[in-house]
């Protein structure tokens, strides 16, 4: 399958400071990333879709001055997670699909403990 | 949209056992159904899928059903061990760009 990593894996960090999250498609062009968040025992909640070069398109519900996302290139997506509060911790996954992936493959996760 | 059930929520059998997590979802025009499982802290990985076009998928001990008229499928395990325990999520999908996912299934298996 396809391979897509994540980083930082985990992140610990103050109410209101800024992380940045980076999802690679390391062996395939992604043409599309797509950003989810996943609270504890809860299936995954989508939150936006980025497609390379173009504005993300955000969920219902979904701040995108919050969440910014960036797809700047085929193998790069980053979520940027602005003035973060103790409610924003959460496991976030990215996965992606490509020309030749037609599925989603999913990166191993970041786990943003805000305190 | 389309809008996906899972059932049950949690699912504990003996190892050795079967199990047999069954989703249904709402728009008839989902043509791939995906399932993927994911152990704890850890990523979901996908573990079968099938199309509209098949009704039945098998993977060694992984199976999936597909009925399309009643718009719902099934994966069935035969033969659990010990390190099938995790969370299994179905997604009915019209295309790859909009995965729908189930609420996801709890699965023990005790040794």
């Amino acid at each position: 399958g396809a391979v897509v990593s994540q980083h930082p894996s985990w992140v610990i960090c103050k109410s209101g400071t800024s992380v940045k999250i980076e999802c690679r498609s390391l062996d395939f062009q992604a043409t599309t990333m797509f950003w989810y968040r996943q609270f504890p025992k809860q299936s995954l909640m989508l939150m936006a879709t980025s497609n390379e070069g173009s504005k993300a398109t955000y969920e219902q519900g979904v701040e995108k001055d919050k969440f910014l996302i960036n797809h700047a290139s085929l193998t790069l997506s980053t979520l940027t997670v602005t003035s973060a509060h103790p409610e924003d911790s959460s496991f976030y996954i990215c996965s992606a699909i490509g020309r030749r992936v037609e599925t989603q493959y999913f990166g191993p996760g970041t786990r943003l403990l805000v305190l | 949209g389309e809008n996906v059930e899972q059932h049950p929520s949690t699912l504990s059998v003996q190892e050795g056992d079967s199990a047999v997590i069954k989703c249904t979802y709402s728009d008839s025009a989902s043509n791939y159904f995906p399932w993927y499982k994911q152990e704890l802290g850890k990523r979901p990985q996908l573990i079968i899928d099938i199309r509209s076009n098949v009704g039945e998928k098998k993977d060694q001990r992984i199976a999936v059903t597909l009925n399309k008229t009643a718009k719902h499928f099934s994966l069935h395990i035969t033969e659990t061990q010990p390190e099938d325990s995790a969370v299994y999520f179905c997604a009915a999908s019209p295309n790859p760009q909009n995965f729908v996912f189930g609420p996801g299934t709890r699965l023990t298996v005790l040794p």
